[in-house]
């Protein structure tokens, strides 16, 4: 199982501000995954990299960004936080060939833009 | 694209067994995924069928039926801290995404 870390856990922040959440892997997989999930609501992918310095976007709409300059971290940045930004956001991370890719998660960041 | 379908909720009593359903339709699959998601919790991996048939694992069994575009969850010997939402996720050939389903939400009474 991936170790996979996700920082803030939670973070409250007001409407306009730039925050970036870290997302970090410790297993060496190849690709990584950015999700948004509003409570008791499905998983919608908003981001993916199958390998270094490839970011693409995933099947919900976001104004969010990512980099992905190493293998480990795969940060996500919002520019200009708005209410409409709160939500939980999971990171997860897969190897190709393993298990079918089976991707595995962090704890997530549960955020709040007042 | 891909349409993933299983029931919004679902209770059942500790100790007993429930069955949890999931039909989807794609053009291109490649596996499907059973995760445990706990209120306000990360998913966590449960199994992953390719092939036709039944994986055991424990008190968990995962069936896929490729010809049907069906595969079950069966959960046995249930406990109160099963309750949770249990999601379907299939994998697209075609892209290598997975798409995930919206979940069941397993209720468990003592």
């Amino acid at each position: 199982e991936a170790d996979i870390y996700q920082t803030p856990r939670y973070l409250v922040i007001g409407t306009g501000k730039k925050i970036t959440l870290e997302c970090s892997q410790t297993m060496g997989h190849d690709k990584m995954y950015w999700y948004q999930q509003d409570p008791g609501m499905e998983l919608h992918l908003i981001h993916y990299s199958y390998g270094v310095n490839s970011t693409e976007k995933g099947d919900l709409s976001s104004e969010s960004t990512v980099s992905r300059i190493r293998t480990e971290h795969f940060p996500l940045t919002l520019e200009s936080a708005r209410p409409s930004h709160t939500s939980q956001y999971l990171c997860a991370s897969s190897e190709t060939g393993q298990g079918g890719d089976t991707q595995y998660f962090g704890p997530g960041t549960r955020l709040t833009v007042l | 694209g891909q349409n993933i379908d299983q029931p919004t909720e679902m209770t059942a009593t500790e100790g007993a067994i429930v069955q949890i359903n999931c039909t989807y339709q794609t053009s291109g699959f490649n596996g499907l995924f059973w995760y445990q998601q706990h209120a306000g919790e990360a998913p966590t991996f449960l199994s992953y069928n390719v092939l036709d048939g039944l994986e055991e694992k424990g008190r968990f069994s995962s069936f896929l039926s490729r010809s049907k575009g069906y595969s079950y969850l069966l959960l046995k010997e249930l406990q109160m801290k099963d309750s949770a939402s249990y999601l379907c996720a299939v994998r697209d050939r075609r892209d290598d995404k997975i798409i995930f389903g919206k979940g069941t939400r397993l209720h468990i009474l003592p």
